[in-house]
């Protein structure tokens, strides 16, 4: 079915770890998948694409890991800091042009 | 960037509301997303070149346009309690057969049906 869901739905961390979330999509047939941020008043905001043909993808301070084996994709964010503090959602495109966006992990940063 | 007008917007049951986006400058799609309150976007659907060219899980009641500059407008008819939620537009910008283009949101709208 067209799904894409999340193992946690809140995360915390200490200022300066690294944070680790996780999505489980549901279409083996996706074939691209995004990371988005959601401060609180404003709409999604890009944060880092992956290709089904690539395992790993960093950017600046972010990594996004895919294993289509078992159908799961993490981001990664180094040294979080507090204004990573957000709602993040996994996405995915299978063929076609919507994007199907899980229900969102909210991470807290401690100071 | 995207914006949307008008930032809130108070109804009742069974009116119509027309919500309001322009495109980011250079952009020529537009998609709509309903976000309720602790959820993900759903899709609504998208506008290319002036066409609605895929639509989501949605009844008739929504309907769009794209105008030729490329703003859009999200029209919801017989409007019901669970029309309630954060009305998202994004744009991107998409030739035909690509599906990797990033999207671009606005703040969206708030609709609160009564």
């Amino acid at each position: 079915g067209e799904s894409v869901g999340l193992h946690l739905p809140t995360l915390s961390v200490q200022e300066g770890d690294n944070s680790i979330i996780n999505c489980a999509y549901s279409n083996s047939a996706s074939d691209y998948f995004i990371w988005y941020k959601q401060e609180s008043g404003k709409g999604p905001q890009f944060i880092i694409d992956i290709r089904s043909n690539m395992d790993k993808r960093q950017g600046q301070r972010v990594t996004v890991l895919l294993n289509k084996t078992v159908k799961h994709l993490s981001l990664q964010i180094a040294a979080t800091q507090p204004g990573d503090s957000a709602v993040y959602f996994c996405a995915e495109r299978t063929g076609g042009f919507k994007t199907i966006f899980g229900a969102g992990t909210r991470l807290f940063v401690k100071a | 960037g995207v914006t949307q007008s008008p930032t809130h917007l108070i109804k009742t049951r069974g009116q119509q509301v027309t919500l309001r986006c322009s495109s980011q400058s250079g952009h020529n799609t537009v998609s709509w997303y309903q976000q309720a309150l602790g959820q993900g976007p759903q899709f609504i659907f998208q506008y290319y070149e002036e066409e609605e060219r895929q639509r989501g899980n949605f009844p008739d009641r929504f309907s769009g346009h794209q105008f030729p500059n490329y703003s859009s407008e999200l029209n919801v008819n017989a409007l019901e309690l669970d029309d309630s939620a954060l009305y998202l537009c994004a744009s991107s910008s998409a030739g035909t057969g690509r599906n990797n283009e990033k999207l671009f949101f606005g703040s969206g709208t708030q609709l609160s049906v009564l």
